[in-house]
Formats: C-alpha cells, sequence, structure tokens
C-alpha cells in the first residue's frame, strides 16, 4: 500500500515562472491539503481539497491555485513566482470520513526560486 | 492572528533520559492537539494526538498532555534513543470546514550517545 507520493523531487524555477506539483494520496484517503514549509519553520497550511472543491484556504494570495482529480490525487499550482515561494511544499492525506484528525505527509517537493 | 508556538528551539538529551517538549497555543476553540515528528528529508510523521476534552493521552513511549487553563501542550518521550533525533512540531486542528491545521515552528530534539 503506498503511501503519499509527490512528484517532482526537486525543482528549480525563475522568477515569474509557473509551477506545477502534483500530489497522490494515501490508498483509501479522499481530502488532500497542502503545505509550504520555509527553511527552519512549520508546515503552514496553504488550502484543502475535498470532492474535488477547495474547501479551507490559508493566508496564501491568489497566485496558488490548485485542483483535485475524480481519482483524489492532487495538483497545486503557483503563477508568477518570487524568491519567497523557495521552500518545501508538502502534500497531506486524510479521510474526512474516518473518526481521526490525522494527516499523512508525503516526502514534499522542493522548490528554488532563482 | 491565532498560532501555535514553541518555548524552545533546540533541546539536547543523554540517550536514555526523558524528554519533554513544550507548546504553547493560542486558539481555545481548538478540538484536536496533534506532535508529529520530521527527520531531514522527510515529511511530517504523525505520533500521538490527543482530543480537547482530555488532558492526557499516552502511547508507545510517548505521553501528550493538554493543559487547556494555560494552553499548554507538552510531549514527553521515555528512554530517549538516537532515532529520536528529529524536529518535534505540536499543531492544533480547527474542525470548522475541514479540519485546517496549524503548525508551531518546532523544536529540534538532539540525543547524545
Amino acid at each position: 500500500d503506498a503511501g503519499v507520493t509527490q512528484s517532482p523531487t526537486h525543482l528549480i524555477k525563475t522568477r515569474g515562472q509557473q509551477v506545477t506539483l502534483r500530489c497522490s494520496p494515501k490508498s483509501g484517503h479522499d481530502t488532500v491539503s497542502w503545505y509550504q514549509q520555509a527553511l527552519g519553520q512549520g508546515p503552514q497550511f496553504i488550502f484543502q481539497y475535498y470532492e474535488e472543491e477547495e474547501r479551507q484556504r490559508g493566508n496564501f494570495p491568489d497566485r496558488f491555485s490548485g485542483h483535485q482529480f475524480p481519482n483524489y490525487s492532487s495538483e497545486l499550482n503557483v503563477n508568477a513566482l518570487l524568491l519567497g515561494d523557495s521552500a518545501l511544499y508538502l502534500c497531506a492525506s486524510s479521510s474526512l470520513a474516518g473518526t481521526s484528525y490525522e494527516q499523512y505527509f508525503g516526502p514534499g517537493t522542493r522548490l528554488t526560486v532563482t | 492572528g491565532e498560532s501555535v508556538g514553541l518555548h524552545l528551539p533546540t533541546l539536547s538529551v543523554q540517550e536514555g533520559d526523558n524528554s519533554i517538549i513544550n507548546c504553547a497555543y493560542s486558539n481555545s476553540a481548538s478540538d484536536y492537539f496533534i506532535w508529529y515528528k520530521q527527520e531531514s528529508g522527510k515529511g511530517p510523521q504523525f505520533i500521538i494526538d490527543i482530543r480537547s476534552n482530555m488532558d492526557k493521552r499516552q502511547g508507545q513511549r510517548v505521553t501528550v498532555l493538554l493543559n487547556k487553563t494555560v494552553k499548554h501542550l507538552s510531549l514527553q518521550i521515555a528512554a530517549t534513543q538516537p532515532g529520536d533525533s528529529a524536529v518535534y512540531f505540536c499543531a492544533e486542528n480547527q474542525e470548522a470546514g475541514g479540519f485546517k491545521t496549524i503548525f508551531g515552528a518546532g523544536t529540534r530534539l538532539f540525543v547524545k550517545a
């Protein structure tokens, strides 16, 4: 049973470019959340997807958008990249049908903006 | 804004000793608190959780204590091992709308052999 997978592992982009990150949730999970983790800091909640809709959003600009597909996988898109967008982007999956708030995290995608 | 924070950024303990990692939170309406462990190059890993209607919960070598009066959370690790070396995050969940999780800044635990 595969856990949460993310691709790519590493990515280097230039300011102003656009990037798409991908996430496949753990088998049986229907909810995907995205987090941004700057070096030396805790993860910051970006948004959460359930039933292909954005249910919750953190304090991130509209440059950050996402999508969830019918198979529950998800994409995170960031437009007009800034140097400050350099971070580890984490995807976490969970199941709203369950009684636990437990989230399973993927290994992350390391984005570097130059 | 509301946040979850940690008292100490780093903690160094001798192998075999007990470790205590502390955390303060500000949102008294939070439903659920979680401790995560993050090793280098990996995503956070769930350790233990506690609901807001409890004050203590025990797992394997770990105990979480919740003091709602002073909005304080702690993680106790018994007989700390080298494999426990990592960054530990406390986090809180706000159920409304879908379990949004707020993380603190983290405490780095060093275990000396």
